[in-house]
């Protein structure tokens, strides 16, 4: 069964602070790893994303991580601020697949506190 | 330029009804993805079009259904509802059929009763 892992849950912050979130992948090839932003009512908007020949990506203030031999990536939001209070969910997408299954963590609903 | 839309936004069903989705995606993307997401989880793959056809399907029963019209507009079909089908399903469009950055619809809220 394919599976992304993520964590923590939920995540409180105080504003201008570091905000990470963790995942992994087992069992499974992945080849693109993208980020997603959800806020209330709307749906998931593609924040950041890397593919694993790469060992980091910054855009602005969001970092993603990534270590190919444990499997693991993650993302840091520096100088987090209130209005990136939402839900973040780390993607897969399997190699060997000629259509769009991304695969989603279950989510990890930050709160960034003033 | 308009986002992916998705009609209605809200919808309530008895169990055993069937229900049909709408999406039209970006203007000029050609391929349509539909995700099932459940309170408090990540969504989940149903299907994905591109140019009419099926290219993708996910672990869902065969109750789930779809379709891509000439437009590259899609709509998606459940038969027999039942109460776990209670979630919001997203539709996603982008330009080509792989690897493609994904544009989220707001998605249709379904309450299975």
């Amino acid at each position: 069964q394919q599976q992304v892992k993520q964590s923590p849950q939920s995540l409180i912050v105080q504003k201008g602070g570091i905000s990470i979130i963790n995942c992994a992948y087992e069992n499974t090839a992945f080849d693109y790893f993208p980020w997603y932003q959800q806020f209330p009512g709307k749906g998931p908007a593609l924040l950041i994303a890397i593919r694993p020949d790469v060992s980091e990506k910054k855009e602005g203030r969001f970092t993603i991580s990534f270590n190919k031999s444990a499997k693991q990536f993650s993302l840091h939001i520096m100088d987090s601020q209130p209005g990136d209070s939402a839900t973040y969910f780390c993607a897969a997408h399997p190699t060997k697949t000629s259509y769009d299954k991304v695969i989603f963590g279950p989510g990890t609903s930050l709160s960034v506190i003033p | 330029d308009a986002g992916v839309t998705q009609s209605p936004t809200h919808l309530i069903k008895t169990r055993g009804q069937q229900v049909t989705l709408r999406c039209s995606p970006i203007s000029g993307h050609k391929s349509v993805s539909w995700y099932q997401q459940v309170l408090g989880q990540g969504p989940q793959f149903i299907f994905q079009y591109y140019e009419k056809e099926e290219r993708g399907r996910g672990n869902f029963p065969d109750r789930f259904s779809a379709r891509q019209f000439p437009n590259y507009s899609s709509e998606l079909n459940v038969n027999a509802l039942l109460l776990g089908d209670s979630a919001l399903y997203l539709c996603a469009s982008s330009l080509r059929d792989s690897r493609e950055k994904l544009f989220f619809g707001s998605g249709t809220q379904l309450s299975v009763l």
